[in-house]
């Protein structure tokens, strides 16, 4: 069975450029979680999608944003990018239906320069 | 506010040398409770959930514990390849896919 996917692994951007994440939840989840993760604040939780809909959002400005398709996958957007923004994205997939366990992706690198 | 605090920050330990990382969590209700293992460069990896207080699993050297504040994470004859950040995190009941995580406690077991 295949795990969370992310692409792409790296990725190098310029302060001010907009840049676009993607995930692949495991086959049959229907919910997809980002979080951030830095040395400094550890994982903190961006937004979560279920059935294309946006279930809970985290402490995060507006130039945060994501999307869910209908086939699950989902994309996460940062517009105008800050240095402070240069983190690990990790993704997570949950089947969605009561108490159940987040499996995460291998996270994509962004470096803001 | 919802929080997760984990201790130590650093632990090292000789092969063989069993020891106990320690997660303290505040919550307004425990929906579950996870601890995950992170290696360098990569996500983290799922080890166990728990639920109520009094619950336990185990797996290989690792076992998890849960009381109404607090869960150990017991690691018994540790291996060098035991070596990672292992990470507690809880959920809160009435959220959402939201995971509260703890900074995480590196281990680094030495042969």
């Amino acid at each position: 069975k295949a795990g969370v996917t992310q692409t792409p692994r790296y990725l190098i951007k310029t302060r001010g450029q907009q840049v676009t994440l993607s995930c692949s939840p495991i086959s049959g989840h229907r919910s997809v979680s980002w979080y951030q993760q830095t040395p400094g604040q550890g994982l903190q939780f961006l937004f979560e999608y279920f059935s294309e809909t946006q279930r809970n959002k985290g402490n995060f400005p507006g130039r945060f944003s994501g999307r869910q398709f209908s086939n699950s996958r989902s994309e996460m957007n940062v517009s105008t990018l800050e240095l402070g923004d240069s983190a690990l994205y990790l993704c997570a997939s949950r089947s969605g239906q009561g108490n159940t366990e987040a499996f995460f992706g291998q996270g994509t690198r962004l470096t803001v320069v | 506010e919802d929080q997760v605090t984990q201790s130590p920050e650093a632990l090292r330990l000789q092969e063989g040398e069993s020891s106990s990382l320690n997660c303290s969590y505040t919550v307004s209700g425990l929906r579950g409770l996870f601890w995950y293992r992170q290696d360098p460069g990569k996500g983290p990896e799922f080890l166990f959930t728990l639920y109520s207080a009094g619950e336990e699993k185990e797996k290989e050297r690792l076992k998890a514990t849960l009381t109404k504040k607090e869960s150990f994470l017991h690691i018994t004859a540790p291996k060098p390849e035991d070596s990672a950040t292992y990470l507690c995190a809880v959920q809160a009941v009435g959220s959402q896919g939201n995971l509260i995580f703890g900074k995480g406690t590196k281990l680094s077991v030495k042969p």
